[in-house]
């Protein structure tokens, strides 16, 4: 079945190292989003791209990069990572003129 | 920007009961507001989602009503079974501009 897969699943680091979170698809989907999700916050606008050669902001990019390698391939950064970083990350994807999102299964974060 | 407000953040009902989560949003131009449901340790997915050509939507024991001029919407659950405890998520956006804004979440628990 065509999906959403993110990598790592769980990652453990210490303040001020860089990290990469790893998202790839098989839906053959154009659009692709990164979140986070706080406790009592709900999810979370990052960043989004709508093809290779177009990225967005989001609510809350500040201390975060991304990087759309390819149609199927979108990562964040985060290059001096901080305690506050530790969240649960999602990546995501939609069709073109299609409103629902599809969700991968989540990066868990820890920042030390 | 939208902001959307959702409450409860927390519901308990008895296993048969009905369930209520209301949202607001404060955007006049969003006209798509989908409803995603996360177990726990999974990832957000799709339950029902609503246009703003029309009110109420059903689908077996879900139905989701819109308010245009309250700027709010709302998802019903009948018939409350324990697979429906959850975290629940609105969210809004412009039709097309494939870019949601979530709601802080509602932790639905239902007791048998």
């Amino acid at each position: 079945d065509a999906d959403v897969t993110q990598t790592p699943r769980n990652r453990i680091t210490k303040t001020g190292k860089r990290i990469m979170l790893e998202c790839s698809q098989t839906k053959g989907h154009d659009r692709m989003y990164w979140y986070r999700q706080d406790p009592g916050l709900g999810l979370r606008l990052i960043y989004y791209s709508f093809d290779v050669k177009d990225i967005n902001k989001g609510e809350i990019s500040d201390g975060y990069s991304v990087s759309r390698q390819a149609q199927a391939k979108f990562s964040l950064s985060l290059e001096s990572a901080i305690p506050n970083q530790t969240a649960l990350y999602f990546c995501a994807t939609s069709a073109p003129a299609r409103d629902e999102q599809f969700f991968g299964p989540g990066t868990r974060l820890t920042v030390l | 920007g939208e902001n959307v407000e959702q409450h409860p953040s927390t519901l308990s009902v008895q296993e048969g009961d009905s369930a209520v989560i209301k949202c607001t949003y404060s955007d006049s131009a969003s006209n798509y507001f989908p409803w995603y449901k996360q177990e726990l340790g999974k990832r957000p997915q799709l339950i029902i989602d609503i246009r703003s050509n029309v009110g109420e939507k059903k689908d077996q024991r879900i139905a989701v009503t819109l308010n245009k001029t309250a700027k709010h919407f709302s998802l019903h659950i009948t018939e409350t079974q324990p697979e429906d405890s959850a975290v629940y998520f609105c969210a809004a956006s412009v039709q097309g501009a494939q870019k949601l804004v979530f709601g802080q979440g509602t932790r639905l628990t239902i007791n048998p």
